[in-house]
């Protein structure tokens, strides 16, 4: 089956840097990766998510890239702002009608004011 | 308009009982699936229910089902549970399926199995 692995686990960053989250996928049929963000407490929330026909995706602050021939997509986060604080979340989903999403371990972000 | 509601948001049960989780999704959603959440595993996938009909399956043993209504309600149930269970459960919906449209998570159901 699908393997997703994520990394860092953690990462702290200063107020206005950039944070970089990167995940590699091990199955060639994934064709849906999704970001969800979850701050403590509360429900994941979908931020942004690309398809396998397309390598690149901006929604102001975030970004989100896809190298399909080296399996992994990375989330760009720039500007950090402390509410960006939170455990996120990447995924990939089959395709041909497989729906089971495989979602890496997490990665803290903690941006320090 | 209401976002995924799952009652009860917490319980308590013990070793060998069995429990059943409720998920309401959002109005119009025909897609319902449910994950596990648990420290070390992280956000593990059980399965997934389009129009009664249980679409998908992760790797999880056969004490846990589910099933939908006609409404798209649908219910997780766990039986003799173990300690291992102890996680928490959520729901997510999604108008057709959270590949092709966004899917939209409730607040869990956090179960402890003591």
């Amino acid at each position: 089956g699908e393997n997703v692995e994520q990394h860092p686990s953690t990462l702290s960053v200063q107020e206005g840097d950039s944070a970089v989250i990167k995940c590699t996928y091990s199955d060639s049929a994934s064709n849906y990766f999704p970001w969800y963000k979850q701050e403590l407490g509360k429900r994941p929330q979908l931020i942004i998510d690309i398809r396998s026909n397309v390598g690149e995706k901006k929604d102001q602050r975030i970004a989100v890239t896809l190298n399909k021939t080296a399996k992994h997509f990375s989330l760009h986060i720039t500007e950090t702002q402390p509410e960006d604080s939170a455990v996120y979340f990447c995924a990939a989903w089959g395709s041909g009608g497989s729906y089971i999403p495989t979602f890496g371990r997490g990665t803290s972000l903690i941006v320090h004011p | 308009k209401a976002g995924v509601t799952q009652t009860p948001r917490y319980l308590i049960k013990t070793r060998g009982q069995q429990v059943t989780l409720s998920c309401s999704p959002i109005s119009g959603h025909r897609s319902v699936s449910w994950y596990q959440q648990t420290p070390g595993q992280g956000l593990q996938f059980l399965f997934e229910y389009f129009s009664e009909t249980q679409r998908n399956k992760g790797n999880f043993p056969g004490r846990f089902s589910g099933r939908q209504f006609s409404n798209s309600r649908s219910e997780m149930n766990v039986s003799t549970l173990e300690l291992g269970d102890s996680a928490l459960y959520l729901c997510a919906s999604s108008l057709l399926d959270s590949q092709s449209t966004e899917a939209f998570f409730g607040q869990g159901t956090r179960l402890t199995v003591v």
